[in-house]
């Protein structure tokens, strides 16, 4: 079946504009991750939704950041102003549940260069 | 505070050679482990995890881990290695509020693969 399919694969946008990054997770998936992978280093945990539940935004580096989901569809991650060092790859996973038997499906990610 | 620490950036093997990839984490808890592999132009893909139980654990492409609590270690192993094994290496630990799946990744180790 699909997997998590992430939109665009590369954005380049100048220093001050707005993005949005698009997730679309594996059918059925309540878990939704995103992360933050900047060049050279690991994964950033964003932001976190799962079900109908408030999602955890501990993650989320600044005001700047915010995320939607539909239900237990479609996720959006928007970065207003954005600044240079906001340039990373943007990766969405997902997960059937939250349970330990419940892996993390990432998508191909999402590069953004801001300039 | 929780951290991962992976202390090699790149290792380098010939084929058929072992590898063993170092992972050292801080946590106060008993944590849950995760390797996961990123190949290139692939998303990030589970290798193996462990939360409890036998403290060496199979994963899939015959790596093992064997996790250590006296050396807060999770090291990957793997007895020969093989040409499409070159890829990234990130070890994870998770666990924490917001589920298993929230994790909080090591830096990666590039792994290159000499015929």
């Amino acid at each position: 079946g699909a997997g998590v399919s992430q939109s665009p694969s590369n954005k380049v946008t100048e220093k001050g504009k707005d993005v949005e990054l698009r997730c679309d997770p594996i059918s059925g998936h309540t878990a939704l991750y995103w992360y933050r992978q900047r060049l050279g280093q690991g994964l950033e945990f964003l932001i976190y939704f799962q079900g109908n539940s408030a999602p955890d935004k501990s993650g989320l580096p600044s005001d700047r950041f915010s995320a939607e989901r539909t239900g237990e569809s479609v996720s959006t991650l928007t970065i207003q102003r954005t600044q240079q060092e906001d340039s990373a790859v943007y990766l969405c996973a997902s997960s059937l549940s939250t349970g330990y038997n419940s892996p993390l499906h990432f998508g191909n990610g999402t590069r953004l260069t801001v300039t | 505070a929780q951290s991962v620490t992976q202390p090699d950036i790149h290792i380098t093997v010939s084929e058929g050679a072992s590898l063993e990839l170092r992972c050292n984490y801080s946590y106060g808890a008993t944590p849950y482990l995760f390797w996961y592999v990123q190949s290139p132009g692939q998303g990030l893909q589970l290798l193996l995890k462990y939360f409890s139980g036998d403290t060496l654990v199979q994963g899939i492409k015959g790596f093992e881990a064997e996790f250590k609590r006296s050396q807060s270690s999770f090291n990957l192993r793997k007895p020969s290695v093989h040409w499409s094994d070159a890829a990234e290496y990130f070890c994870a630990v998770g666990g924490f509020s917001g589920g298993y799946n929230k994790l909080i990744f090591g830096a990666g180790t590039r792994l290159a693969v000499h015929p």
